[in-house]
């Protein structure tokens, strides 16, 4: 099956910084998604995002499926950022999701 | 529109305990998926059901882990006897055919003590 890597593992940073996010898959895919798990545990749907580039509010997100990756883009970080952001993709026989490692972001007032 | 919703929130255990988890998918979405992330590691998956059927539970840890989907709409993941390797966050998400988007519950934290 395929396999996510993220990078970077851990990204600290400043209020009001900028960040990028990264995703490699070690195969094409068709369908990716992100995900951002909150400091309480809960997971929270950001994108779906198969290819082209999708932004909402200070979230954006870009997927070249040719080149296998897919990026994350968080602009004016807020405290309320903080946490860890998975992506995933279809990797099963059954199109389970496999996900990366995840970023543990933490931003500081 | 309801989103998928999990109960409880949150659990606390001793070891040798049953604990049942309860996940309610989107209305009209077949496809019902578990996974879990224990100590801090990986997500992984653990079964998907497609209605009332399991397609794939290839993930499931143990015999200590059973999942049902009744009627196709509802499921339950019964853990018996909790060990302390099992506390973690066990997630749901239901989507409405296979390979799209999926939709996920806010998730069980399990902690066996």
């Amino acid at each position: 099956g395929i396999q996510v890597e993220q990078s970077p593992p851990d990204l600290i940073l400043q209020e009001g910084a900028n960040s990028t996010l990264r995703c490699n898959f070690s195969d094409s895919v068709n369908n990716l998604q992100w995900f951002h798990q909150n400091p309480w545990g809960q997971l929270i749907n950001l994108f779906y995002i198969p290819s082209g580039t999708k932004q909402n509010g200070r979230l954006s997100a870009t997927t070249v499926a040719t080149e296998r990756y897919s990026l994350l883009y968080i602009s004016s970080s807020q405290t309320t950022d903080s946490g860890v952001y998975f992506c995933a993709g279809p990797g099963g026989s059954n199109y389970q999701l496999i996900w990366g490692a995840g970023t543990k972001l933490i931003i500081k007032p | 529109e309801a989103g998928v919703t999990q109960f409880p929130s949150h659990s606390v255990i001793e070891k040798g305990q049953t604990v049942t988890l309860r996940c309610d998918p989107i209305s009209g979405h077949d496809n019902l998926y578990w996974y879990r992330r224990v100590m801090g590691k990986e997500i992984k998956f653990l079964l998907h059901f497609v209605k009332e059927s399991k397609q794939d539970e290839s993930g499931m840890p143990n015999n200590r882990f059973l999942a049902e989907r009744t009627g196709g709409t509802y499921s339950t993941l019964k853990v018996q006897p909790a060990e302390l390797e099992d506390s973690g966050v066990y997630f749901c998400a239901s989507s409405q055919y296979i390979n799209t988007e999926a939709f996920f519950g806010q998730g069980t934290r399990l902690t066996v003590v």
